[in-house]
């Protein structure tokens, strides 16, 4: 089975700095997604970023990027100029491509609560 | 893209009794997810439902405390059966419109079971 793994269970970062938030996963799979998503004490889960396997160029999305390591299994996230609004838990997930004999679930690390210090 | 509702948004309960969670969604999808997230933790999933079959429960997740309906491509209900305090948690519908792209989360449910 799948695990995700986030080490960080906090981060915090001052506003306008950068702040990278680790996510480690293991798989026998070769064809996967991993998503990064937000959840505000809203608890509205927003998607942040999605990254396919077989890409080798790490996604990115205004302020946000990953650096994808598919050979080390990990899936890190950077946000750049951080703002207020950023602070939320942030979820790593890891979702399976497998045509055969995958699964559609989202399998969520723990979190990382993110602080944005003014 | 998809916008999902969920009714009711919290609620307040006593052991023993059972509640029904309505997930709504704007358009029609293929699958439909059911996710518990216990005070402070992550996101598990209890069964994955489809339209036209049974749900798909997780390990650890049975359909008699987890009955799930999926009448149309539309709508979904959970309902936690016998509650006890230990089912306290937020109760989160989820869809998947293109196999593989964003799964799309509603606003989920606050139970609190007393």
């Amino acid at each position: 089975a799948q695990t995700v793994t986030q080490s960080q269970p906090e981060m915090s970062v001052q506003e306008a700095e950068t702040v990278t938030l680790s996510c480690t996963y293991d798989t026998s799979e070769s064809d996967y997604y991993l998503f990064w998503y937000k959840q505000p004490p809203s608890r509205q889960m927003i998607l942040v970023i999605r990254q396919e396997a077989y890409k080798q160029q790490n996604a990115t999305e205004n302020r946000f990027s990953v650096n994808f390591q598919k050979a080390a299994k990990s899936f890190s996230l950077k946000i750049s100029d951080s703002q207020l609004g950023d602070a939320a838990m942030y979820f790593c997930a890891y979702r399976s491509a497998e045509t055969q004999g995958g699964s559609e679930k989202l399998v969520f690390g723990k979190g990382t609560k993110l602080t944005v210090n003014p | 893209s998809a916008v999902i509702s969920q009714k009711p948004s919290r609620d307040i309960c006593q052991r023993g009794t059972s509640l029904t969670i309505q997930c709504q969604v704007d358009s029609q999808v293929t699958m439909m997810f059911w996710y518990r997230q216990q005070p402070g933790q992550s996101l598990t999933l209890i069964a994955t439902a489809n339209q036209g079959s049974e749900a798909t429960y997780e390990s650890g997740f049975v359909i008699d405390k987890f009955p799930i309906s999926r009448p149309n491509l539309t709508f979904s209900t959970l309902t936690v059966s016998n509650m006890s305090p230990e089912d306290s948690s937020i109760y989160l519908c989820s869809v998947e419109v293109h196999p593989g792209g964003e799964q799309f989360f509603g606003p989920g449910t606050r139970l609190t079971v007393l």
